[in-house]
């Protein structure tokens, strides 16, 4: 079954530098998400993607954020210059947009800032 | 996107049935009902959706009463690899028309020898 893959599992940063989180959705899949989930809290919608660009974002999704898919298969997150808050597990998601299909998560990166 | 309510945490023992029940008392005409599971370190995965009556799958039923204000997620014959949390999503399609997903805290269930 296709999945939705995440790299690096595991990324450790230090507090104020940039960090970038990569997806690769399912092949077919038109619509894109990025959520987060701090350790022992729920998962939190940060920001949706269709067409080359922002369909919905969340109020966490600030300027420090951006998304892009420089490529046919890529979808990434960026976070210009992180804090300690942004510590979290990062999903990217996938939806296909033909019917009523569900959205497919990938295992998520876990982002360590120090 | 109506709210849910499911229990916190239940516990179980391999090889029984378990039932978690989802409160959804505004869900909407067009909303469907989504469950996902989600294991440790890992991200939600997508389990069942229905929108009324019964629907099976390999992994689970998911019971709808008439007036929709509940659901039901049933697992058939858990084992300990059922240990995850399980969460109860109410939207428009599985995704809420195309639109982002809101999780709740979900009902950890712990399966034990």
């Amino acid at each position: 079954e296709p999945e939705v893959t995440q790299t690096p599992s595991h990324q450790v940063t230090q507090m104020g530098q940039e960090v970038i989180l990569r997806c690769v959705p399912i092949s077919n899949h038109l619509y894109f998400y990025w959520y987060r989930q701090i350790l022992g809290q729920k998962v939190e919608f940060l920001v949706s993607f269709y067409n080359n660009e922002i369909s919905e974002k969340s109020e966490i999704f600030d300027d420090q954020f951006s998304v892009e898919r420089p490529d046919g298969s890529n979808f990434t997150l960026k976070i210009r210059s992180t804090k300690l808050e942004d510590s979290a597990m990062y999903f990217c998601a996938s939806l296909q947009g033909d019917g009523n299909q569900p959205q497919h998560f990938g295992d998520g990166t876990r982002l360590s800032i120090l | 996107l109506a709210k849910t309510t499911q229990p916190i945490s239940m516990d179980s023992y391999e090889g029984q049935e378990v039932n978690i029940t989802c409160s959804h008392n505004n869900i909407a005409t067009n909303d469907y009902i989504t469950w996902y599971q989600q294991f440790p370190s890992q991200g939600p995965r997508f389990i069942i959706q229905g929108y009324k009556t019964k629907v099976t799958n390999e992994v689970a039923s998911l019971f709808i009463p008439a007036d929709r204000k509940s659901s039901t997620l049933s697992l058939p014959r858990v084992s300990l690899s059922d240990t995850a949390v399980y969460y109860c999503l109410v939207g428009l399609g599985v995704s809420g028309g195309y639109n982002k997903l809101i999780f709740g805290a979900g009902t950890r269930l712990a399966v034990h020898p």
